[in-house]
């Protein structure tokens, strides 16, 4: 089955600190790509950064990067020096493709709520 | 359009009754998709349309729900007799394309907030 999972489901880090907020994902499919998007309480999803399954190097955006772990499975945001504006949800989230099509949806984790504190 | 625009922003409505969510999404964007969002969870998938048909529908709960995309732009998802277990927000989104690779992350709109009363 295809499925997202996000185990953190709070986390508190300073001001400037950095945090990793974790994704794992199960696919059997060789192709799928890997998406973060941040929904702060206004609501609105924000895409933060993006992976394909068969990216060489880790994708960064900023201060934003994606630790990819393919052999893992795992696809974990990293957040350096981290700002009161990144408190947030967090969702991760993979484009997966049934066989019979190239067409392909996205499903998403549960997410993870980040406070940061001053 | 600049962005994903999706009427009305709130709805409420009685139990039993028929209601029709619209969805204008990103002019040239072939990919919309369709959420729904309960308060603390991810969203979670219903239809995705890639141009006028339903490319996967596996995530309608029931056949309560409906949605369509008649000239592979404007798309209107439909619930009929709800129910106040349908309550939720319910989020669209497109992507230049339903394929793989970069570039083809999905722009949301800013949900519809339905309350079953």
């Amino acid at each position: 089955a295809q499925k997202i999972t996000q185990t953190q489901p709070g986390m508190f880090v300073q001001e400037k600190e950095a945090v990793t907020l974790d994704c794992t994902y199960d696919t059997s499919d060789p192709s799928y790509g890997l998406f973060w998007y941040k929904q702060p309480s206004s609501g609105e999803m924000i895409f933060l950064i993006y992976q394909g399954s068969y990216d060489q190097q880790n994708a960064t955006e900023g201060r934003y990067s994606l630790n990819f772990q393919k052999a893992r499975k795992s696809a974990n945001l990293v957040i350096s020096a981290s700002q009161l504006g990144d408190s947030a949800m967090y969702f991760c989230a993979m484009r997966v493709s049934p066989g019979y099509s190239s067409a392909s949806k996205i499903i998403f984790g549960s997410g993870t709520r980040l406070s940061i504190r001053p | 359009g600049a962005g994903v625009s999706q009427t009305p922003s709130n709805k409420v409505t009685e139990k039993g009754k028929y209601v029709e969510l619209r969805c204008d999404p990103i002019s040239g964007h072939t990919a919309l998709y369709w959420y729904r969002q309960s308060l603390g969870q991810g969203p979670e998938f219903l239809i995705y349309f890639q141009g006028t048909g339903a490319a996967d529908d596996s995530g309608l709960p029931n056949d309560r729900f409906f949605a369509v995309r008649p000239e592979g732009s404007v798309s209107t998802l439909k619930i009929q007799r709800t129910e106040r277990g349908d309550s939720a927000v319910y989020l669209c989104a497109s992507s230049l394309h339903g394929g793989m690779g970069m570039g083809t992350e999905a722009f949301f709109g800013q949900g519809t907030r339905l309350t079953v009363v």
